[in-house]
């Protein structure tokens, strides 16, 4: 079993609709949740990081963590065509100079 | 200054030719690490230097060499690579604890 499940995709929307994301992660040790947007060819850039349960809100994006549930979600609202992208979960421990686990990514593609 | 510069930005080379990728950051950072992302897959952590010191390398081949001249600076020189060695090199900089992870836009890198 892998430690962050997430599923690739794609996720086909049309533009305006909300985005919704999510990761599942087994290990109770992480701490810490990011969201990555990937563009082809290009390196992740940070969306949000969180380091407790709850809601933490930026402009169109909103992320939620559930530590009981072992959950993280992204919600995109009002999405663009640009948003088209792969978005990446990522986790890290407490104690961390250490990696990121990073889930699969999920291919979004936003329809004008 | 908020980047991770990386240099170069595409590179071809020969199986029996030695190279260098090179990585930047002007943020304070204490930590630098080198990733490699294959088509499709998730960045995987190659090597994390703390403080200047290597900490952590995930059993990479010895073909790969990471070097930290200094705080901003960090460096992976390539030798006797194979062609599945291709793939975009990322390299990262945070503040420990997941905070303020930064990616580059990586190095695409062909072995011929």
């Amino acid at each position: 079993q892998k430690e962050v499940e997430q599923d690739p995709g794609p996720l086909s929307v049309p533009e305006g609709a909300i985005v919704s994301l999510n990761c599942t992660y087994s290990n109770s040790a992480f701490q810490y949740f990011m969201w990555y947007r990937q563009y082809s060819r290009k390196g992740p850039e940070l969306l949000m990081y969180t380091y407790s349960s709850g809601n933490k809100e930026d402009g169109r994006f909103t992320a939620q963590v559930d530590k009981s549930s072992k959950y993280i979600s992204l919600f995109i609202r009002d999405s663009q065509p640009s948003d088209s992208a792969t978005y990446l979960c990522a986790m890290s421990y407490t104690d961390s100079w250490g990696k990121l686990q990073f889930g699969a990514g999920t291919q979004v593609v936003v329809t004008p | 200054d908020t980047e991770v510069t990386q240099t170069p930005k595409h590179l071809v080379m020969g199986m029996t030719n030695k190279k260098s990728l090179k990585c930047e950051q002007h943020m304070g950072h204490r930590a630098m690490y080198w990733y490699k992302q294959k088509a499709k897959k998730p960045p995987e952590l190659m090597f994390v230097y703390s403080y200047e010191k290597l900490s952590i390398n995930e059993s990479v081949p010895s073909r790969f060499s990471p070097e930290c001249p200094n705080s901003s600076l960090l460096n992976l020189h390539l030798h006797a690579l194979q062609p599945e060695d291709s793939a975009l090199y990322l390299c990262a900089s945070s503040l420990g604890q997941g905070r303020g992870y930064t990616f580059g836009s990586g190095t695409r890198l062909t072995v011929v």
